[in-house]
């Protein structure tokens, strides 16, 4: 039973588009969602997170939505660049145990 | 350089024969986890240790060992391996202040169990 839902699995963007990942969970006990970008070849690095107490975060190009009596939250990557092109898994934490998403596979299109 | 180090990168064995993947942090981080990727399927976590000779099952943690005798090192134990195993395997470590600091990954072993 995936704990985390994310989708799309897949999404090409136009340079300068905005790439949009959605994640959704159940557990109300999860208190810390992060995003990673993985690189073929390379383990994830974190790209950014939230908690529950905040409806959004921004680093950059960067933003995670939050919705909590939604129990959603979204990756939006503004002006993307070819260079953002790799898989994002978002994920959830209670604590000591995390739960990833999927995956999502970006391209984005010179 | 901060960071984790797994060994080997690359494994292929057969069914049954004991094997060992290391995973050691410079980082002096108390909080380690191991992971295994599958396509379709992200990551799910298979054991994570909060400190020395502290460890805990996570999500899949059939068919895997783990110790955590040195705050650096947490190797990650297959007894007897089956084809199911066959993954890519993520070892990570995060510093103190629990799990909201940021969790860094190691480069990944790519297992194959014939």
């Amino acid at each position: 039973q995936q704990q985390v839902k994310q989708s799309p699995q897949s999404l090409i963007v136009q340079k300068g588009g905005i790439s949009i990942i959605n994640c959704a969970y159940e557990n109300t006990a999860f208190d810390y969602f992060p995003w990673y970008q993985q690189f073929p070849g390379k383990g994830p690095a974190l790209l950014i997170a939230i908690r529950p107490d905040v409806s959004e975060k921004k680093e950059g190009r960067f933003t995670i939505s939050f919705n909590k009596s939604a129990k959603q939250f979204s990756l939006h990557i503004m002006d993307s660049q070819p260079g953002d092109s790799a898989t994002y898994f978002c994920a959830a934490s209670t604590g000591n145990q995390f739960y990833f998403g999927t995956g999502t596979s970006l391209t984005v299109i010179p | 350089e901060a960071q984790v180090t797994q060994n080997p990168r690359y494994l292929i064995t057969v069914t049954g024969k004991k094997l060992t993947v290391t995973c050691s942090q410079n980082m002096n981080h108390e909080y380690m986890s191991w992971y295994r990727q599958d396509p379709g399927l992200g990551l799910r976590q298979i054991y994570y240790s909060m400190n020395v000779e502290v460890t805990d099952k996570g999500d899949v943690p059939e068919g895997y060992k783990v110790s955590r005798k040195e705050k650096r090192n947490f190797p990650l134990i297959l007894e007897s391996p089956s084809p199911n195993q066959t993954s890519l395997y993520f070892c990570a470590s995060t510093g103190t202040g629990g799990y909201h600091n940021e969790q860094f990954f190691g480069p990944g072993t790519r297992l194959t169990v014939l």
